[in-house]
């Protein structure tokens, strides 16, 4: 199996802030990455795949790079309903998530 | 609009069995390979299982393998996910999930809002 691993883990930062979360694939997974937003009681919302594409109406301060094992979703100027916790989903082979980056004041 | 709607959940005894289903509009249901991820409390999101368009071809997470089977019904534009010899680690809202494009791995471009599964005597 595949396994994705998400750091940090938590992040603390500041409406205004570049943030970067990073995700590693344990094979590489060639770009079949997605990232998604969750807020709490809420379902995940899909903001990025093929690890750079970004998904209809999603804010263009919400980029991803990588490829292979490493990827980043980069948050060009925090705003405050960014405020989620964040997963890294591959789509190489069957489907895993990462652990999550909670982004918290 | 796409819309994804999950019932059934609810309360079940340690060894008991369920049913969840998710109602589907607002697209080609048909065309579209789903599937079932689930969130215990406070934890992150879980794989558990996916079923190809025509049905012809499911998977299923290691954790629930032998004892929860996907269906779905095309002409309904529904997915099912039978559970059964339920256990405390099960307890986890549920959520359905459409896959983006018309292969079979693909992101999830649409959710529904969950529904809630808890394992308790």
């Amino acid at each position: 199996d595949i396994q994705m691993t998400q750091s940090p883990s938590t992040l603390s930062a500041s409406v205004g802030d570049r943030v970067t979360i990073t995700c590693r694939a344990s094979q590489t997974i060639s770009r079949w990455l997605a990232w998604y937003q969750q807020k709490p009681g809420k379902a995940p919302k899909l903001l990025i795949y093929k690890a750079s594409t970004s998904q209809s109406g999603v804010p263009s301060r919400f980029s991803g790079s990588g490829s292979g094992t490493e990827f980043t979703l980069t948050i060009s100027s925090l705003q405050p309903d960014d405020f989620a916790t964040y997963y890294c989903q591959q789509y190489n082979t069957y489907w895993t998530f990462g652990q999550g980056t909670k982004v918290e004041i | 609009e796409v819309q994804l709607v999950e019932s059934g959940g609810g309360l079940v005894q340690p060894g008991g069995s369920l049913r969840l289903s998710c109602a589907a509009s607002g697209f080609i249901f048909r065309n579209y390979a789903m599937h079932w991820v689930r969130q215990a409390p406070g934890k992150g999101l879980e794989y558990v299982s996916a079923i190809s368009s025509d049905g012809d071809y499911t998977y299923y997470a290691n954790s629930v393998k032998g004892r929860f089977t996907i269906s779905r019904d095309n002409s309904k534009n529904t997915l099912d996910l039978q559970m059964g010899s339920l256990r405390s680690e099960d307890m986890a809202v549920y959520y359905c999930a459409k896959g983006e494009g018309s292969s079979w791995f693909e992101s999830y471009d649409y959710w529904g809002q969950g529904t809630l599964v808890t394992v308790s005597s």
